[in-house]
């Protein structure tokens, strides 16, 4: 059964200091796995799509890496209006439906 | 930058009341979906679309129906609202012909059911 889990559920930290968010996922065939970003109250945001194991992608101060069995996203030197809650999904050969991750809240004290 | 329209953002009514959730796109996307989002928990697919006079129900149960005779319109009908249906609805929608499912999402719909 496709699963993704997303650790951990919620991470705080101070303005500048450099943290990794993962997601671990179970799928027969990954055709993809997503990164977005959700602020309160709106829609999920595209940041990236990754393919392949060994691939990394960057955007900013975030930078996501994928694995056969987990993804990271690394955000360095993080500022608060970094905070949002960073949801994953994973898409198999077998199932074109996304998997979601429940998310993880990231908050980013000044 | 993805175009695509919710409303209303907020609702709320009463038990046994129909309502329809409206979405739009336009950027000539193909495939449209709804979601269903409770605080802290995943994304649910209820329903989604490959195109005009297509439409599919998604993983999670619901008791909504959906409808879709142009391309960039996408509504979600719930014939009698429950406290149950209290969510945020989503409205996703991504481009044909590509390998993987790059969806772009609107603002959501905050629905409370009294």
């Amino acid at each position: 059964e496709d699963q993704v889990t997303q650790s951990p559920e919620a991470l705080r930290l101070q303005e500048g200091e450099s943290s990794s968010l993962n997601c671990s996922y179970t799928v027969s065939g990954l055709r993809g796995l997503f990164w977005y970003r959700q602020d309160p109250g709106k829609g999920p945001e595209f940041l990236f799509t990754l393919y392949s194991a060994g691939e990394e992608k960057e955007k900013e101060r975030l930078k996501a890496t994928l694995t056969k069995k987990e993804s990271f996203l690394h955000i360095t030197a993080p500022k608060p209006e970094d905070s949002a809650t960073y949801l994953c999904a994973v898409q198999g050969s077998s199932n074109y439906q996304l998997i979601w991750g429940a998310g993880t809240k990231l908050i980013i004290k000044p | 930058e993805a175009d695509i329209y919710q409303t209303p953002r907020y609702l709320v009514i009463g038990t046994g009341k129909k309502i329809t959730l409206e979405c739009s796109q336009t950027m000539g996307h193909d495939k449209m979906y709804w979601y269903q989002q409770d605080p802290g928990m995943e994304l649910h697919l209820i329903h989604y679309s490959y195109g005009v006079n297509s439409t599919e129900k998604g993983d999670l149960s619901s008791e909504s129906t959906v409808s879709r005779i142009r391309t960039e319109h996408f509504p979600l009908t719930l014939e009698s609202a429950r406290p149950s249906h209290t969510s945020q609805y989503l409205c996703a929608s991504s481009p044909r012909g590509s390998s993987t499912d790059t969806q772009y999402f609107g603002p959501g719909t905050r629905l409370t059911v009294l």
